[in-house]
């Protein structure tokens, strides 16, 4: 069965740099999400991406963060200068269409953990 | 995305249906429900989904009443494997493609 994957698993690095998470969507949709959940905390949407665009952000997904999509298969979300509220997990989703009817995968997820 | 309400926790015994309420009294016509769970820290798993009708695959069934304010989610036999905080999200078309997660309901299965 096809599914979203994820790397790395966990990632560990200081606060101000910079890290990419990478997603890999099932190949056959269109529509790509990132969320992230806080330890102990709700999961919270930050952005849809469709057509090589943003399709809606949340107010989290602020200038320290960007999405692209580099290639036909590769996903990725940047962290532009991570600070320590950024360690969270965050977990990559696609979807065939964007309609409320189409359902969202989600891979595993990348912990992240800023130092 | 209207809101749901879902007990915060509930037990159910192995090898027993284990019945997940879910409340969405201001859910409107073309709005589904999508019970969704997540195991330890694990990526959400999609469970199912439904709009009107009763809802059966090989996971869980999803009962809606007819009225649609409220649904119930069915895992016909329990398995320590279910034990997970399972999600009840309404998905509301004026909120875009994104999914709203509230707290769910953390469900124990035990032995």
């Amino acid at each position: 069965e096809p599914e979203v994957t994820q790397t790395p698993s966990h990632q560990v690095t200081q606060m101000g740099q910079e890290v990419i998470l990478r997603c890999v969507p099932i190949s056959n949709h269109l529509y790509f999400y990132w969320y992230r959940q806080i330890l102990g905390q709700k999961v919270e949407f930050l952005v849809s991406f469709y057509n090589n665009e943003i399709s809606e952000k949340s107010e989290i997904f602020d200038d320290q963060f960007s999405v692209e999509r580099p290639d036909g298969s590769n996903f990725t979300l940047k962290i532009r200068s991570t600070k320590l509220e950024d360690s969270a997990m965050y977990f990559c989703a696609s979807s065939l269409s964007g309609g409320e009817w189409d359902t969202q995968y989600f891979g595993p997820g990348t912990r992240l953990t800023v130092l | 995305d209207a809101k749901t309400t879902q007990p915060p926790s509930m037990d159910c015994a192995e090898g027993r249906a284990a019945n997940l309420p879910c409340n969405h009294s201001t859910i409107s016509g073309n709005e589904y429900v999508y019970w969704y769970r997540q195991i330890h820290s694990q990526g959400p798993q999609y469970i199912i989904h439904g709009l009107k009708n009763n809802e059966t695959n090989e996971m869980a069934s999803l009962i809606i009443t007819e009225d649609r304010k409220s649904s119930t989610l069915i895992l016909p036999h329990a398995t320590l494997r279910d034990t997970a905080v399972y999600y009840c999200i309404v998905r509301v078309e004026a909120a875009g493609n994104k999914l709203t997660f509230g707290g769910g309901t953390r469900v124990l299965v035990k032995p």
